[in-house]
C-alpha cells in the first residue's frame, strides 16, 4: 500500500461525456502527479502540481484540466471523452522535485 | 520522448539475480536515474534511484557507470512474483517520461 488513494476505481462511460477523478496524497507529500496509460502509449505523464499549482505539464489534452485544492488532493477532469480516451489514469504524489513518486492503484476509465 | 533504452524482454531463472540494463547517453549532470517496476495492471512501485554512485537496498543494487551513459538494476535473487515490467527513467525537470520498459519474466 503506498498510501495514495485513487477513486472510484472503476468507470464506464459514454463518449462526450465528463468525468472526474480524485486522487488523495500520502500524508506530507506536496505534490500530485497524474499519468495516463494506454495499451498503445505506454505510462504517459500528464500534469504535476505542487502545494496547489501547476508544476510542469506533459501531454495532457486541451479537453481534460487538473486541479489541487488546499487539503491537498487533486482531481482530473476528462471531458467530450472519446473512445481512446480509455485507459489506466494514476496519481502519484511526492515532494518537489526528483524525489521518489508513490503511485495510487488507479482508476480504469472505460469510454464506450 | 523517453530518454532510456531498454530491452524489450528478458527472462531469469527464480533464484538467480536479474540483470537489467539501460541506456540513458543524453543523461545530463543533474539528472537522476529511476527505476520503477509495474505488475500486471497495478500502480508502479518504486525500486531504486541513483545520481553518480552504486545504490543498494533491501530491493535492488543499482549501478551506474561512470560516464552515467548507462544503469543495471540488478535484482539479487529472482522470485516468481518479481515478474513485471521494469521501467528505467532519467529524471529532470519534475516530469517522469517512462518508455516502454523491460518484460521481466521469472521462471521457475
Amino acid at each position: 500500500d503506498s498510501g495514495v488513494t485513487q477513486t472510484p476505481k472503476h468507470l464506464i462511460t459514454a463518449t462526450g461525456q465528463r468525468v472526474t477523478l480524485r486522487c488523495s496524497p500520502r500524508s506530507g507529500d506536496l505534490s500530485v502527479y497524474w499519468y495516463q496509460q494506454s495499451l498503445d502509449q505506454g505510462l504517459q505523464f500528464l500534469i504535476q502540481y505542487y502545494n496547489g499549482e501547476e508544476r510542469a505539464k506533459g501531454n495532457i489534452l486541451e479537453r481534460f484540466s487538473a486541479q489541487q485544492f488546499p487539503d491537498l488532493h487533486s482531481e482530473l477532469n476528462l471531458s467530450s471523452l472519446e473512445l481512446g480516451d480509455s485507459a489506466l489514469y494514476f496519481c502519484a504524489s511526492g515532494g518537489q522535485g526528483k524525489e521518489t513518486q508513490y503511485f495510487g492503484p488507479g482508476t480504469r476509465l472505460l469510454v464506450l | 520522448d523517453a530518454k532510456t533504452t531498454q530491452p524489450p524482454s528478458m527472462d531469469c531463472a527464480e533464484g538467480r539475480a536479474a540483470n537489467l540494463p539501460c541506456n540513458h547517453s543524453t543523461i545530463s549532470g543533474n539528472e537522476y536515474v529511476y527505476w520503477y517496476r509495474q505488475i500486471h495492471s497495478q500502480g508502479p512501485q518504486y525500486i531504486i534511484h541513483g545520481l553518480k554512485n552504486n545504490e543498494t537496498n533491501e530491493m535492488a543494487s543499482l549501478i551506474i557507470t561512470e560516464d552515467r551513459k548507462s544503469s543495471t538494476l540488478i535484482l539479487p535473487h529472482a522470485t516468481l512474483r518479481d515478474t513485471a515490467v521494469y521501467y528505467c527513467i532519467v529524471i529532470g525537470n519534475n516530469d517522469m517520461r517512462f518508455g516502454a520498459g523491460t518484460r521481466l519474466t521469472v521462471k521457475p
